[in-house]
C-alpha cells in the first residue's frame, strides 16, 4: 500500500536550517509529481512546493520562495525540503503528498514531521 | 486570483446529512476541485476530485457516505449517514500551473 513518512523536523532557532525527508512506498515513485504541505499550529493547510516526478519542473509558494529548496531521488524514493533562513512564521506541520501530474489533487498524504522555529 | 472560500464550523446529529460547501473565486467556476478529511491529530487523507459537472472520483476506501456535487461556483461535499468518527475538519484544494490553493477548513461537529 502507498505509504509517505516524513522526518527530519525538529527545534531549530531563528535563521537556522533544516532538511525534511519524505520516504515513499507502494508505488512507482517517479512517476509522480511531489508536494510538501505545512500547517501552522491550529491553522489551515498552506502549500508550498511541488516537483514534477523527473524534477525537472519545481514551483513555490511565494513565502518560501528563495529560501527553501525542493528535491527528490527517484532512485532512494525519497523526496527533500532544504529549509532555510527559518523564521517563527515556518513554525508548523510539513507533510509530504504525492499527486498524479501536475493538474491533480494531492491522492495520498504522510502523517507529517513538526518544525518549531524558536529561541 | 484563485481563492476557495469555506464557511469556518459546521454541526450535525449522528445519523443525520451534512452539505459542505466550497466556493472557487470569481472567474474560477469552471475549475476541479479536491476534497480532504483531517481527524485529530492525523494527516490528511484525501476523498475525492469533484468536477464542475458534478462528477466525481474518490480515493480509495473511501465510504459510499460521502459524495460531491456542484453548482456553479460552489462545489458540494455530502456526508450521509453521520458517524462519530466523521468529526473532522474537511478542506478543499485546487490547483493550476505552479500552484496548490487550499480553503480554509471547514470544522464538522457531530452531535
Amino acid at each position: 500500500q502507498v505509504q509517505l513518512v516524513e522526518s527530519g523536523g525538529g527545534l531549530v532557532k531563528p535563521g537556522g536550517s533544516l532538511r525534511l525527508s519524505c520516504a515513499a512506498s507502494g508505488f512507482t515513485f517517479s512517476d509522480y509529481y511531489m508536494s510538501w504541505i505545512r500547517q501552522a499550529p491550529g491553522k489551515g493547510l498552506e502549500w508550498v512546493s511541488y516537483i514534477s516526478g523527473s524534477g525537472n519542473t519545481i514551483y513555490y509558494a511565494d513565502s518560501v520562495k528563495g529560501r527553501f529548496t525542493i528535491s527528490r531521488d527517484n532512485a532512494k524514493n525519497s523526496l527533500y525540503l532544504q529549509m532555510n533562513s527559518l523564521t517563527a512564521e515556518d513554525t508548523a506541520v510539513y507533510y509530504c503528498a504525492r499527486a498524479p501530474d501536475d493538474l491533480a489533487p494531492g491522492d495520498y498524504w504522510g502523517q507529517g514531521t513538526l518544525v518549531t522555529v524558536s529561541s | 486570483q484563485l481563492v476557495l472560500t469555506q464557511s469556518p464550523s459546521a454541526s450535525a446529529s449522528l445519523g443525520d446529512s451534512v452539505k459542505l460547501t466550497c466556493t472557487l473565486s470569481s472567474g474560477h467556476s469552471s475549475y476541479a476541485i479536491a476534497w480532504h478529511q483531517q481527524q485529530p491529530e492525523k494527516g490528511p487523507r484525501y476523498l475525492m476530485k469533484l468536477n464542475s459537472d458534478g462528477s466525481h472520483s474518490k480515493g480509495d476506501g473511501i465510504p459510499d457516505r460521502f459524495s460531491g456535487s456542484s453548482s456553479g461556483a460552489e462545489r458540494y461535499l455530502t456526508i450521509s449517514s453521520l458517524q462519530s468518527e466523521d468529526e473532522a475538519d474537511y478542506y478543499c484544494q485546487t490547483w493550476g500551473t505552479g500552484i496548490w490553493v487550499f480553503g480554509g477548513g471547514t470544522k464538522l461537529t457531530v452531535l
